[in-house]
């Protein structure tokens, strides 16, 4: 199993260029995440996936895009790039847990993309 | 609103030497998770443990061992005999019940040196 892959590792772009940044996971899955980090920050979650067709905002959702149309796939979209979304990103992936029994899965990172805005 | 405080920005010590990070956290939910990760410095993000809100057994993995007390909202963290690969920014994280949505706090970078 590859795990959580995310492409590219590495982008520049300039103010106002729009992307996608890929992340997909090997594992079946059901929920997906994406989260920043920015020094002193730590991790802020940006859009969460419960399931195909399912999507909904974490902390900082405002500037990005996601759609979940497969279970593998969780695309994030930069619609407009500015240099406050210079950071490192990172998506992740779980499996459901069981409430009732007091489990929850850990979540697998990808390996991060870091995106300089200029 | 869910929070997780980590107050210890940086922390250096001298290999061998016992090292405790400290995780405070906030929430009104009755049930929760806490977790801790580990990214060293090639940036990727490892697991280290997960708990729940109605298990405060501490747990002790070989160098590791937690420490999860409701009464204070504490999930501390102790590497004993700290080791120059224990170097890393250490991460508390606390999820929600049925979400499972990760607050992460600030992180704590632990450098170990020889």
């Amino acid at each position: 199993n590859a795990g959580v892959t995310q492409t590219p590792k590495f982008q520049v772009l300039k103010t106002g260029q729009s992307m996608t940044l890929q992340c997909a996971q090997d594992m079946n899955h059901e929920y997906m995440s994406w989260y920043r980090q920015d020094p002193g920050m730590g991790l802020r979650l940006i859009h969460y996936s419960v399931g195909a067709g399912i999507t909904d905002q974490g902390e900082v959702p405002n500037g990005y895009n996601v759609s979940r149309s497969t279970t593998e796939d969780f695309p994030l979209r930069l619609l407009s790039a500015a240099p406050s979304q210079t950071s490192v990103y990172f998506c992740a992936s779980s499996s459901p847990g069981d409430a009732a029994l007091g489990w929850v899965n850990e979540q697998f990172f990808g390996p991060g993309t870091r995106l300089t805005v200029l | 609103a869910q929070k997780v405080t980590q107050a210890q920005t940086e922390i250096s010590v001298v290999e061998k030497e016992d090292v405790t990070l400290d995780c405070v956290y906030e929430t009104r939910d009755t049930t929760y998770y806490l977790f801790w990760y580990k990214q060293p410095p090639s940036g990727e993000l490892v697991f280290l443990i997960r708990r729940n809100s109605f298990d405060e057994q501490n747990e002790i993995s070989g160098r590791y061992s937690w420490n999860f007390q409701k009464s204070t909202s504490s999930f501390n963290f102790t590497i004993t005999a700290s080791q120059v690969v224990d170097s890393a920014v250490y991460f508390c994280a606390l999820s929600e019940a049925t979400t499972d949505k990760l607050i992460f706090g600030t992180g704590t970078r632990l450098q170990v040196f020889p």
